[in-house]
């Protein structure tokens, strides 16, 4: 398998416009996580989805991010506007579920997100 | 909710001795704890895991303990390697809502020659 797949790897915009991030999970992981990684917050977990549907976005830190997962291949991650305090990695990760070593997550290589 | 606090922030080992990272956790709901292991660039990889029914756990060169009476729990390296510098988080989550892993700050190990 190829792992969890993020596009794009790097991205740069400017303040105010709208950016999507996509992740494709492991085949057959029923869990898809999305985290947000800076060094003054660290490693946070922004939204969870089972089956494709969302369990806990708690960590979704406003109403301008938004995720979807249409499908168990596929999920969006999208800011509108963004700012730049959204400037960070971002990392989508699956997991097969729960117990017996289910629930370790794999991570995907990151986005690397910069806003102007 | 869960809050896990992880010391030190930064830890220098010369090379072949051991580095020890502990971590404290909130919730004594709490069951699993697993520790990732990020090098710079990279994306965090899991390394060691342990459940609440189990005190101890070893592969190779790396251990962690759990202590559920404290809330803590440490992860032990030995004989460490050049390689073994990366920065390391713990986490931290229960059954009710296991997907929500709340990590620790994470520890940067530098291991020099």
């Amino acid at each position: 398998d190829a792992g969890v797949i993020q596009s794009p790897r790097h991205e740069v915009t400017e303040m105010g416009q709208e950016v999507t991030l996509r992740c494709k999970p492991i085949s057959g992981h029923d869990y898809l996580f999305w985290y947000r990684q800076t060094m003054m917050r660290g490693l946070e977990l922004l939204i969870y989805f089972n089956n494709n549907v969302p369990i806990d976005d708690s960590g979704m830190p406003e109403d301008r991010f938004s995720a979807k997962m249409p499908n168990a291949s596929f999920s969006t991650l999208k800011i509108q506007p963004s700012e730049p305090r959204d400037s960070a990695v971002y990392f989508c990760a699956s997991s097969l579920g729960f117990g017996g070593g289910r629930e370790t997550q794999y991570f995907g290589p990151g986005t690397r997100l910069l806003v102007l | 909710g869960e809050n896990v606090e992880q010391h030190p922030s930064t830890l220098s080992v010369q090379e072949g001795d051991s580095a020890v990272i502990k971590c404290t956790y909130s919730d004594s709901a709490s069951n699993y704890f697993p520790w990732y292991k990020q090098e710079l660039g990279k994306r965090p990889q899991l390394i060691i895991d342990i459940r609440s029914n189990v005190g101890e756990k070893k592969d190779q060169r790396i251990a962690v303990t759990l202590n559920k009476t404290a809330k803590h729990f440490s992860l032990h390296i030995t004989e460490t390697q050049p390689e073994d510098s990366a920065v390391y988080f713990c986490a931290a989550s229960n059954s009710h809502s296991w997907g929500k892993l709340q990590f620790g700050a994470g520890t940067q190990v530098v291991v020099t020659p």
